[in-house]
């Protein structure tokens, strides 16, 4: 299965825009790269998908570069409650490979 | 929509016993699995299920037993637990199997302790 790498963590603060990398260069014309969050003592959440081209949604934007050798999670705003590990998967359709994340600190 | 559900939410056990977590889900999704998150750690996949009556091994299988009997259920079985068990267990479920696009709905997790 193609592989993510993402840094181990990330800190920004209240308000400001957050750019979360991931990094897939092993993958797939097929493969489509998901990104899941899990707040403290919580399941994972998804958050957004995409293929080619960038996508929104109410939570957050995905920015897919041109090759889809890298990608990034950018949330607009962030707040306090954003502060979760956020996962980097390209989806194979059964198993999600969950690696470490990102762990994003959120500071007042 | 309660979504996915699991029951307990926190279980200890003795080494040798067994117990079944509970997962149910009423999203009518045709895909459900078992992951098991242990501190520190990313998830990982226990055993999945792509229908009624048809399951499949994941990344780690062992010690481990599953069944889906009908669409909305799907449990996990320890057979003999043992201390390496111990984790927080998630169910998740999807609307169709095989599709990379589905995004897979989590429960809110069974902690685990075997003593």
């Amino acid at each position: 299965d193609a592989k993510t790498t993402q840094p181990n963590s990330m800190e920004s603060n209240e308000e400001e825009p957050v750019h979360l990398p991931c990094n897939h260069s092993t993958i797939s014309g097929t493969d489509y790269i998901h990104w899941y969050r899990q707040l403290p003592s919580q399941g994972p959440e998804y958050v957004i998908h995409g293929l080619t081209s960038n996508v929104n949604n109410r939570m957050a934007s995905l920015a897919i570069a041109e090759d889809r050798k890298s990608s990034t999670l950018i949330l607009h705003r962030a707040t306090l409650r954003d502060a979760a590990v956020y996962y980097c998967i390209l989806n194979s359709g059964y198993a999600l490979n969950f690696g470490k994340g990102t762990s994003l600190l959120v500071t007042p | 929509n309660a979504g996915v559900t699991q029951t307990p939410k926190f279980q200890v056990l003795k080494t040798g016993q067994s117990m079944t977590l509970q997962c149910a889900q009423d999203m009518n999704h045709e895909y459900m699995s078992w992951y098991r998150q242990d501190p520190g750690m990313g998830l990982r996949l226990i055993h999945y299920s792509v229908g009624a009556g048809i399951t499949d091994q994941g990344e780690v299988p062992n010690g481990y037993n599953v069944s889906r009997s009908t669409t909305e259920d799907f449990p996990l079985r320890l057979l003999s637990a043992a201390p390496s068990q111990t984790s927080v267990y998630f169910c998740a479920s999807s609307l169709l199997a095989g599709t990379k696009a589905n995004e897979q709905f989590f429960g809110p997790g069974t902690r685990l302790t075997v003593l």
